[in-house]
């Protein structure tokens, strides 16, 4: 069993829908990453938090440790959205080690 | 401009010729780190580095190796390559300690052949 579960694996939506990526993992956490990469590039960091819920304009990322779960919500998706989105955690106990998800590969549809 | 940097950014080679891949971050971030990402498969790690001259192996180390001779440098080292290892490698740096925020390199796409 993988230790970082995301679903759903992919992911088409319509421009403007309202998008959940989730997120469960299985292991003690110090912190929670979601990264974005886009087709042929690279990652970039959208979010790192360790409790509650962070917004970044369109992005929501909310995190809940005792459920062991985090979503990330898009609202108002829009084409340049479509990418990968991957969760990543910091194992607890750890040098800062992070563990992944496989990722959710999202696509927006004008 | 704060970033990592990786050399080459694509690369074709040949089984058996040994290659490095550079890694080089500007902000003076100890812990640095190499991921391999492959289809069906995600970001697995390779080694870590928490500073100068103390490495230590991730999930995947075998026919790999690295140094840490300074603090903005990590390079990855493959002495003798296979087909296995081509895959997509990124290098990541953060502060250290508690400090988790993670910092990506642009990726280098490696093709052995």
């Amino acid at each position: 069993k993988n230790e970082v579960e995301q679903s759903p694996q992919n992911l088409t939506a319509q421009e403007g829908e309202f998008i959940t990526i989730n997120c469960s993992y299985s292991v003690g956490i110090s912190a929670l990453h979601w990264l974005q990469q886009h087709p042929g590039g690279g990652i970039v960091s959208l979010f790192m938090l360790s409790s509650g819920k962070k917004k970044h304009g369109r992005l929501i990322a909310t995190i809940n440790i005792q459920e062991k779960h985090s979503s990330l919500h898009i609202t108002a998706s829009h084409p340049r959205d479509s990418a990968v989105y991957i969760c990543a955690v910091v194992l607890r106990g750890s040098q800062g080690n992070l563990i992944f998800g496989k990722g959710t590969k999202l696509s927006v549809k004008p | 401009e704060a970033q990592v940097t990786q050399n080459p950014r694509y690369l074709i080679t040949v089984t058996g010729k040994k290659l490095t891949v550079t890694c080089s971050q500007n902000m003076n971030h100890e812990y640095m780190s190499w991921y391999r990402q492959d289809p069906g498969l995600g970001l697995r790690q390779i080694y870590y580095s928490m500073n100068v001259e103390v490495t230590d192996k991730g999930d995947v180390p075998e026919g790999y190796k690295v140094s840490r001779k300074e603090k903005r440098n990590f390079p990855l080292i493959l002495e003798s390559p296979s087909p296995n290892q081509t895959s997509l490698y990124f290098c990541a740096s953060r502060l250290g300690g508690i400090s988790y925020e993670q910092y990506f390199g642009p990726g280098t796409r490696l093709t052995v052949t």
